[in-house]
């Protein structure tokens, strides 16, 4: 069964501080991997993708990786903002087939 | 400015009254798709629709109805809500499917009594 699992569940920093969040998947094949932000009572906004070749792929203080081999995928956030405070939903696309595969979302709090 | 919009944004309803929430696309997005998202769940999808006249179950399409008969538009359907429909739902399209960027609603908070 397609899965993708993901941690922590929560996370409280401080800001400025670094954090990573982690994403397991068992999808296989798959076509892209695509990290979303989702600030509170709002949709979700798509930070990075990735394809099943690609390693990394960094939007402004985000990076995410990707091993393929081993199916994970981490977001690491450099230099945290309050406005980073958000859930973090890693989604993989399978190659075959209409249906998105979503992990729980990891919650993120950056203090000050 | 291209956006996904949902109407109502917030509704109370008791169980068994039927009702209908709106989601309209102005991207001419060809996929669109509902979700619902519970505390702990995560994203699960109810329905999706590949193109005018497609529609497709996704992982929990029960109690819940869909429509495509315009591109841009794509309202979901409770016949006789309840309870356990309480929920955060959102739309979302994408202009060729699911393998590509979907671009989400700002969601509808929905409270079955």
């Amino acid at each position: 069964k397609n899965q993708v699992e993901q941690s922590p569940q929560s996370l409280i920093i401080l800001e400025g501080k670094n954090c990573t969040l982690q994403c397991n998947y068992t999808v296989s094949p798959f076509s892209n991997l695509r990290w979303y932000k989702q600030d509170t009572g709002r949709g979700p906004v798509s930070l990075t993708i990735m394809t099943f070749s690609e390693n990394t792929k960094s939007n402004g203080r985000y990076t995410a990786t990707l091993d393929a081999d081993t199916k994970q995928s981490s977001l690491h956030i450099t230099a945290s903002q309050l406005s980073d405070s958000a859930s973090y939903i890693c989604v993989v696309t399978p190659a075959y087939g209409n249906k998105l595969v979503f992990g729980a979302g990891t919650i993120l709090r950056v203090k000050s | 400015e291209a956006q996904v919009t949902q109407n109502p944004r917030y509704l109370i309803t008791v169980t068994g009254k039927k009702l209908t929430v709106t989601c309209s696309q102005n991207m001419n997005h060809e996929y669109m798709s509902w979700y619902r998202q519970d505390p702990g769940l995560g994203l699960r999808q109810i329905y999706y629709s590949m193109n005018v006249e497609v529609t497709d179950k996704g992982d929990v399409p029960e109690g819940y109805k869909v429509s495509r008969k315009e591109k841009r538009n794509f309202p979901l359907i409770l016949e006789s809500p309840s309870p356990n429909q309480t929920s955060l739902y959102f739309c979302a399209s994408s202009f060729n499917g699911p393998v590509e960027t979907q671009y989400f609603g700002p969601g509808t908070r929905l409270l079955v009594l």
